[in-house]
């Protein structure tokens, strides 16, 4: 199936440093989505995207939805050891195509 | 937030026999639900979209008569695997849409494991 395309795969970071992650696609999106995925667990939302350009914050998160429509990013701000998982994007209209996931670990 | 739950939660069972996994909107009534597999260190691949009431829509390369879905009504629908085979072990994730909505909310996934 196809899929998009996300980087950084994985990351290690440093606790209270800033995280950044994105998404391309080939195709052109009417929705972003943005979700968290704890191991042996359902991807939780983090963060929609309804429009071209939009910037939306949730809490520490921010995301926002390309111009071009074919791409989003995710910002981590201050990074604690609770953002250890994989996120995901996820982009479509009616339904959605997954990114190949960005696998966060945060060094204390 | 919306609620999407599943069950069983997690099932082990032996090669040829059925399974099946419901998954549920407590919340909010869901017209549209995705079914997804999920293998390990893996990202989320669509197997197929049902909307209440018809026939389930497959992606391709999904068989329809191996995973049978179902969707009864606007709070549950429920995925068979029918003879179940250990290359089927996987974990398996439902999502719910309501109306007028983009919005997915994901259930907590079912982890089969076929011996």
């Amino acid at each position: 199936g196809q899929q998009l395309n996300q980087s950084p795969q994985s990351m290690f970071i440093q606790e209270g440093e800033d995280v950044s992650m994105n998404c391309t696609s080939s195709s052109i999106f009417n929705t972003w989505l943005w979700y968290k995925q704890d191991p042996g667990e359902g991807p939780v939302l983090l963060i929609a995207l309804y429009k071209a350009g939009e910037l939306t914050s949730n809490g520490r998160l921010t995301a926002q939805f390309g111009i071009t429509r074919k791409d989003s990013f995710l910002n981590i701000s201050a990074s604690i050891p609770s953002d250890v998982g994989i996120y995901f994007c996820a982009g479509g209209t009616y339904k959605y195509i997954f990114g190949t996931g960005t696998r966060l670990k945060v060094l204390a | 937030g919306a609620v999407v739950s599943q069950h069983p939660s997690r099932v082990i069972c032996k090669s040829g026999t059925s399974v099946k996994i419901e998954c549920r909107s407590l919340d909010f009534q869901a017209t549209t639900m995705f079914w997804y597999r999920q293998f390990p260190k893996q990202s989320l691949m669509l197997m197929a979209t049902s909307n209440e009431g018809s026939k389930a829509t497959y992606e391709q390369g999904v068989e329809k008569d191996k995973f049978l879905i179902n969707h009864a009504s606007l709070t549950l629908s429920t995925l068979t695997v029918t003879s179940a085979h250990p290359e089927d072990s996987s974990f398996y994730i439902c999502s719910a849409r309501a109306a007028n909505t983009d919005t997915q909310y994901f259930g907590p996934g079912t982890r089969l494991t076929v011996l």
